[in-house]
């Protein structure tokens, strides 16, 4: 199975920071990956796709990037409605591993 | 309005069974690959199942293979999960998703429905 890694688990930062998450994979996953926005007591929602590949009426201050075996998920001026934990999750091969995630809150 | 909406979780025994259901609506059901995912209290996301367009082709995380059983209903745009042999760890949120790019990412939600396993 291929295992993902996050970094940090844990991220406090203040409104209008840009904010870098890290995710990394056991192998090459190629830029078959995904990143997910989870609120406390909500469903998750896709962010990113295909590593880079903006998901329908995700704002635009969101963006992936890498490939390989590192990407990283950016937010360009942090706001309020974006604490949460974010996942990122392999689709190159089953079964689809997704990393421990990353709990984002405001300072 | 896409809509994905889980029913049939609850609270039963180690050993027992359980069948979850997903409704969907909005879009065109025998269209897509649909997935299980799952997520254990105060835990992250685990990957159960998916099912392709047709049911032809079905896949599971090892942990869950030979007990769970995904299957759906195209005619009345249903997924299912019985589950079976449930054990303290199955325990979680199970969510229905809407799956994309062969069934690899999930791109629509349910609200998810709990299941419980505890004597």
């Amino acid at each position: 199975d291929i295992q993902m890694t996050q970094s940090p688990s844990t991220l406090s930062a203040s409104v209008g920071d840009r904010v870098t998450i890290t995710c990394r994979a056991s192998q090459s996953i190629s830029d078959w990956l995904a990143w997910y926005q989870q609120k406390p007591g909500k469903a998750p929602n896709l962010l990113i796709y295909r590593a880079s590949a903006l998901q329908n009426e995700v704002p635009s201050r969101f963006s992936g990037s890498g490939s390989g075996t590192e990407f990283t998920l950016t937010i360009n001026g942090l706001q309020p409605d974006d604490v949460a934990t974010y996942y990122c999750q392999q689709y190159k091969s089953s079964p689809y591993t997704f990393g421990q995630g990353t709990k984002l809150g405001i300072k | 309005e896409v809509q994905l909406v889980e029913s049939g979780g609850g609270l039963v025994q180690p050993g027992g069974s359980l069948r979850l259901s997903c409704a969907a609506s909005g879009f065109t059901f025998n269209g897509f690959w649909m997935s299980w995912v799952r997520q254990a209290p105060g835990r992250g996301l685990e990957w159960v199942a998916n099912i392709k367009q047709d049911g032809s082709e079905r896949d599971y995380v090892d942990s869950v293979r030979g007990r769970f059983t995904i299957s759906r209903d195209n005619a009345k745009t249903l997924l299912f999960l019985q589950m079976n042999s449930l054990r303290a760890e199955d325990t979680a949120v199970y969510y229905c998703a809407r799956a994309v790019w062969f069934g690899g990412y999930m791109d629509v939600w349910g609200k998810g429905t709990t299941v419980t396993v505890s004597s």
